[in-house]
């Protein structure tokens, strides 16, 4: 079993919709890292964080440390938001190594 | 401005070949990485660099041999390539090896053995 678990593992909406995508972990964090990666291959990240929430225009990242949880909000969704989106964690004790979770394909039709 | 870059982009080469990727990256940063994606999008650490040293090391075969001549620069040399090695590979950097550091990618290099 892995240490980073993400749902759904695929998901397609509509566009307007609201979007949410998990993060579940297993092992203490120092930080959790949300990224993007476009159908062309490259990787942004998004979103650090380690507690609280975060807000960067349609974007949102939750993360409860108690729950090891983490869920990522797109509103309003839009086509160019189809992207697969990876949760990554920093564990306490492994410095700077990060352990990926499988992603979520997210479509977003017209 | 590129702030991580690898070369070549594409990388296709026949069993057995020895063939290196090259990253740099104009950030700063005290800390790089090489991570793998495989064909099921699955991406995994291989090897983190910081300040030329080598910190990290998964399980990597032998043949994978990281290589920092200065703390801009990692490269990746792949010595008697195989199938398996077939992947898309990321470098990374970021400013420190713990705490609270963004971490900033390179394209990535996709490599197809034949």
């Amino acid at each position: 079993k892995n240490e980073v678990e993400q749902s759904p593992q695929n998901l397609t909406a509509q566009e307007g919709e609201f979007i949410t995508i998990n993060c579940s972990y297993s092992v203490g964090i120092s930080a959790l890292h949300w990224l993007q990666q476009h159908p062309g291959g490259g990787i942004v990240s998004l979103f650090m964080l380690s507690s609280g929430k975060k807000k960067h225009g349609r974007l949102i990242a939750t993360i409860n440390i108690q729950e090891k949880h983490s869920s990522l909000h797109i509103t309003a969704s839009h086509p160019r938001d189809s992207a697969v989106y990876i949760c990554a964690v920093r564990s306490e004790t492994s410095g700077s190594r990060l352990t990926f979770g499988e992603g979520t394909q997210l479509t977003v039709n017209p | 401005d590129t702030a991580v870059s690898q070369t070549p982009k594409y990388l296709v080469t026949q069993m057995g070949n020895d063939k290196s990727i090259k990253c740099e990256q104009n950030l700063g940063h005290d800390t790089m990485y090489w991570y793998k994606q495989d064909s099921k999008k699955f991406l995994k650490i291989m090897f983190s660099y910081n300040n030329k040293e080598l910190i990290i090391n998964e399980t990597v075969p032998n043949r994978f041999s990281p290589k920092s001549p200065d703390k801009a620069h990692l490269n990746l040399h792949i010595n008697s390539l195989e199938l398996g090695d077939s992947a898309v590979y990321f470098c990374a950097s970021s400013q420190a090896t713990s705490g609270y550091n963004e971490q900033f990618f390179g394209p990535g290099t996709r490599l197809t053995v034949l």
